[in-house]
């Protein structure tokens, strides 16, 4: 079965610091990858995706993410972060692993992000 | 802001009651989903729908039962809570046909179970 890995379970950065989550899944094959991000008392909400083509994806607000397929990786990257980018961020991953089709997307334990001023 | 609706957005019990989590979207996706979340943890799938009058077990056994019997309304019913049944659970739905289109989510519902 497909697995999703996020190695930062909480990450502290100050305002204008660089940003970079790691995000790795298990299964080699043809894959679909998405970054969700959950602002406080908001509803989950997609940040970027990618499906093919260019590896480096750009998504809402400044982000970024780079398909890495010899890695099984797709980090989340933000050059300079905001006191606003405090958020809850989930890497999700969907391919034939998974159900072929995005009802059965497998999500990540997600990543904690505070942004001090 | 969110076009998929869960009410309540809070809700605190006695073990044994029947519940009833609700969730409507108005978009007219034909793909909806029940997801199970506790905290620091993945999200898991305990239910979904392709549509009218079809419902699916999803990865995560669950005790809860679902009903699609109009597009927009996804309900999700335990009928004997217990504590163990204390989680957040989350709707979503999707374009049915539209390749790897992305979930749109509610707000939640965060069931205590006491």
């Amino acid at each position: 079965a497909q697995s999703v890995s996020q190695h930062n379970h909480h990450v502290i950065l100050s305002e204008a610091a660089s940003l970079e989550l790691g995000c790795n899944y298990s299964y080699g094959g043809t894959v679909n990858l998405f970054w969700y991000v959950q602002y406080p008392g908001q509803h989950l909400q997609l940040l970027l995706k990618y499906f093919s083509g260019d590896p480096l994806v750009k998504g809402i607000k400044g982000f970024e993410a780079e398909f890495i397929k010899s890695k099984f990786s797709f980090n989340l990257r933000k050059p300079s972060v905001q006191w606003s980018d405090t958020a809850e961020y989930f890497c999700a991953v969907n391919g034939p692993g998974s159900g072929g089709s995005n009802y059965k997307l497998t999500f990540g334990k997600g990543t904690l992000l505070t942004v001090n001023p | 802001e969110a076009d998929i609706y869960q009410t309540p957005r809070y809700l605190v019990i006695g073990t044994g009651k029947k519940i009833t989590l609700e969730c409507s979207q108005t978009m007219g996706h034909d793909k909806m989903y029940w997801y199970q979340q506790d905290p620091g943890m993945e999200l898991h799938l305990i239910h979904y729908s392709y549509g009218v009058n079809s419902t699916e077990k999803g990865d995560l056994s669950s005790e809860s039962t679902v009903s699609r019997i109009r597009t927009e309304h996804f309900p999700l019913t335990l009928e004997s809570a217990r504590p163990s049944h204390t989680s957040q659970y989350l709707c979503a739905s999707s374009e049915l046909g539209q390749l790897n289109s992305p979930l749109h989510f509610g707000n939640g519902t965060r069931l205590t179970v006491t």
